[in-house]
């Protein structure tokens, strides 16, 4: 069956480095993946979205590359801040937004 | 310009009972997705409605069902309530630009608490 894993662990990094979250799929051929943002008691928010075609797509501190190969994306916060704590959700598509799987996510927690 | 709107913000039920969900898409947009996500868990897909069809449907049962007006806003129901329904329930909208929908924007959900 069809599996997307992130980092069930949470990832504690220090102001101003580079967090890097990862997400692996199986059993799946995504046209493209997306990464999103979500709060505690709020919904996703939409950060990137990167196609089968193209490794890699950024947008301001947010780089996000995608192995087709590896079937695996990797998603970097540079300068990171208090604010990015947050939990980070992958998402993967191959019917044109039609039907959308998300992994479990990945907490993020950035010290002062 | 309002985004994505659900109500109720939250929602007790009783187990057996059956429960309505309601969402307004963000203006501008004409697909309605429905999730559920559990407690540490990501979005799982219900289904997705398009020109007041079903689109596509994710593995949940046929208590599950849903519906789209002509102004594009949706419900969710859910009959014969079990405790595992208790969830966040997140309504995602897009827009359908030349046959893909991609970028979803979510509202801030119904969180449904069944006893």
């Amino acid at each position: 069956s069809q599996k997307i894993e992130q980092n069930s662990e949470a990832l504690n990094i220090q102001e101003g480095k580079t967090a890097t979250l990862t997400c692996n799929y199986t059993n799946y051929s995504p046209a493209y993946l997306q990464w999103y943002r979500q709060d505690p008691g709020r919904g996703p928010v939409f950060l990137l979205l990167i196609r089968e075609n193209e490794k890699e797509k950024r947008k301001e501190r947010l780089k996000v590359t995608f192995d087709t190969t590896l079937k695996q994306s990797l998603f970097h916060i540079t300068a990171s801040q208090p604010a990015d704590s947050a939990t980070y959700l992958c998402a993967l598509d191959n019917t044109g937004g039609f039907k959308t799987i998300f992994g479990a996510g990945t907490r993020l927690f950035v010290k002062a | 310009d309002a985004g994505v709107t659900q109500s109720p913000t939250h929602l007790i039920k009783t187990r057996g009972q059956q429960v309505t969900l309601r969402c307004s898409p963000k203006s501008g947009h004409d697909t309605v997705s429905w999730y559920q996500q559990a407690l540490g868990q990501g979005p799982q897909f219900i289904f997705q409605y398009y020109e007041e069809e079903e689109r596509q449907r994710g593995n949940f049962p046929d208590r599950f069902s849903g519906h789209q007006f002509p102004n594009y806003s949706s419900e969710l129901n859910v009959n014969a309530l079990l405790l595992g329904d208790s969830a966040l329930y997140l309504c995602a909208s897009s827009s359908e630009q030349g046959g893909y929908s991609y970028e979803q924007y979510f509202g801030p959900g119904t969180r449904l608490t069944v006893t």
